[in-house]
């Protein structure tokens, strides 16, 4: 089955700073990749997502690559802000979602 | 509109009891999901609906584990004899239909003493 391997599993920046969080996967016949953001007590909420046949997508102050040779996609985040701070989950998907295991940002002031 | 609503919010069960947990999905969404997400884990795919296919069960951990779902409403999770590492926060999503965008309730945090 597939299998998402997410880093680092913590991070902390300044306001204002960028943040990157990368994520693996095995299965290359997974064709969407969806980020989550889970803010403490609520259900993960996505924020972005890419589908196999686009390489960068941007969303304001988010964007995430995929490379699909290599495996890998990215979440960037810039000018980051102090309510960014969450936990974050890449997910890849053939049939049903598999996710890594988060990554704690914080965004300190 | 409503989201994905999850009850109870909290529940803690004595090791051996079974336990029910409840999904709202959200009114029109075809498929229904459920994960369960240990501390500090990602989450990890139970089961999922899909209009009146059969379910897809390839998630669920053990044969104490079921869920049901009523057309394309209500479902619920069940836990039998319930063991301390089923401690955890159980999730349901909902999409309009199988893969489409996830939407998730809040959970269930379930702590087996």
């Amino acid at each position: 089955g597939e299998n998402v391997e997410q880093h680092p599993s913590t991070l902390s920046v300044q306001e204002g700073d960028s943040a990157v969080i990368k994520c693996t996967y095995s299965d290359s016949a997974s064709n969407y990749f969806p980020w989550y953001k889970q803010e403490l007590g609520k259900g993960p909420q996505l924020i972005i997502d890419i589908r196999s046949n686009v390489g960068e997508k941007k969303d304001q102050r988010i964007a995430v690559t995929l490379n699909k040779t290599a495996k890998h996609f990215s979440l960037h985040i810039t000018e980051t802000q102090p309510e960014d701070s969450a936990v974050y989950f890449c997910a890849a998907r053939y049939s049903t979602l598999t996710f890594g295991k988060g990554t704690m940002l914080l965004v300190s002031p | 509109g409503a989201g994905v609503s999850q009850s109870p919010s909290n529940k803690v069960t004595e090791k051996g009891k079974d336990v029910e947990l409840r999904c709202d999905p959200i009114s029109g969404h075809t498929a229904l999901y459920w994960y369960r997400q240990r501390l500090g884990q990602g989450l990890e795919f139970l089961i999922y609906f899909q209009g009146n296919s059969a379910p897809d069960k390839s998630g669920l951990p053990s044969d104490r584990f079921s869920a049901e779902r009523t057309g394309e409403s209500v479902s619920t999770l069940t836990i039998q004899r319930t063991q301390q590492e089923d401690s955890a926060v159980y999730l349901c999503a909902s999409s309009l239909g199988f893969g489409e965008e996830q939407y998730f309730g809040p959970g269930t945090r379930l702590t087996v003493t």
